[in-house]
């Protein structure tokens, strides 16, 4: 069965700075590959995804996330912070045959 | 604006009845799902359903209960016999009725806390 981790339970860094969020995931076959954010009491909003072909993808709100098999993670990356980054963040996983799976998330604080 | 609109926003329960969250889209989506959250916990599914007249149970279906009588509503019920229904649930559906690999869309929420 396909599972998803994501190590830091909360993260804290000052706007301006850069931040890399972490995920890894277990799957045999070719995952197809998510992140959400959620804002509090809200629902989760698509920020990028991944299914085959450049393993670096651009999303929205100037995220990025890049795809390495080899380690089996799906790291999500910003240069710089804006205190409006401030949320909730899900990694999750699909595959063929298997429902969604999604990790537990990362809450990000950001500090003036 | 096409969308997921989801009602109440909050819902109170008494112990012992059972209530019904709404989940409406008009994306012409042909997947509709249910998930539960719980702090410090991840999404788990509750119900899918990949066209009408048709559902599935996921993970977590005890105490729950759905219908898909048109494209563009999926109703959750939650019962009595759901023994710690206090939670954020989240509807969402996706394009195809490939619910493993296609893009979900999620509404905003309904939070249920039972007194």
């Amino acid at each position: 069965a396909q599972s998803v981790t994501q190590p830091d339970i909360h993260i804290t860094v000052s706007e301006g700075a850069s931040l890399e969020l972490r995920c890894n995931y277990s799957y045999g076959a070719t995952p197809y590959l998510f992140w959400y954010v959620q804002s509090p009491g809200q629902g989760l909003q698509l920020l990028l995804k991944y299914f085959s072909g450049d393993t670096l993808v651009q999303g929205i709100k100037g995220f990025e996330a890049e795809f390495k098999r080899s380690q089996s993670s799906f790291n999500l990356r910003k240069p710089s912070v804006h205190w409006s980054d401030a949320a909730e963040y899900f990694c999750a996983v699909g595959g063929y045959g298997q429902n969604f799976v999604f990790g537990p998330g990362t809450r990000l604080s950001v500090l003036p | 604006d096409g969308g997921i609109t989801q009602s109440p926003k909050y819902l109170f329960r008494k112990e012992g009845q059972n209530v019904t969250l709404s989940c409406e889209q008009n994306l012409n989506h042909d997947a509709m799902y249910w998930y539960r959250q719980d702090p410090g916990q991840g999404l788990r599914l509750i119900y899918y359903s990949q066209i009408v007249n048709d559902f599935q149970k996921g993970d977590i279906a005890e105490g729950y209960s759905v219908s898909r009588e048109k494209k563009e509503s999926f109703p959750l019920t939650v019962t009595s016999a759901q023994k710690n229904p206090t939670a954020f649930y989240l509807c969402a559906s996706s394009l195809g009725d490939r619910r493993t690999t296609d893009t979900q869309y999620f509404g905003p929420g309904t939070r249920l806390t039972v007194l």
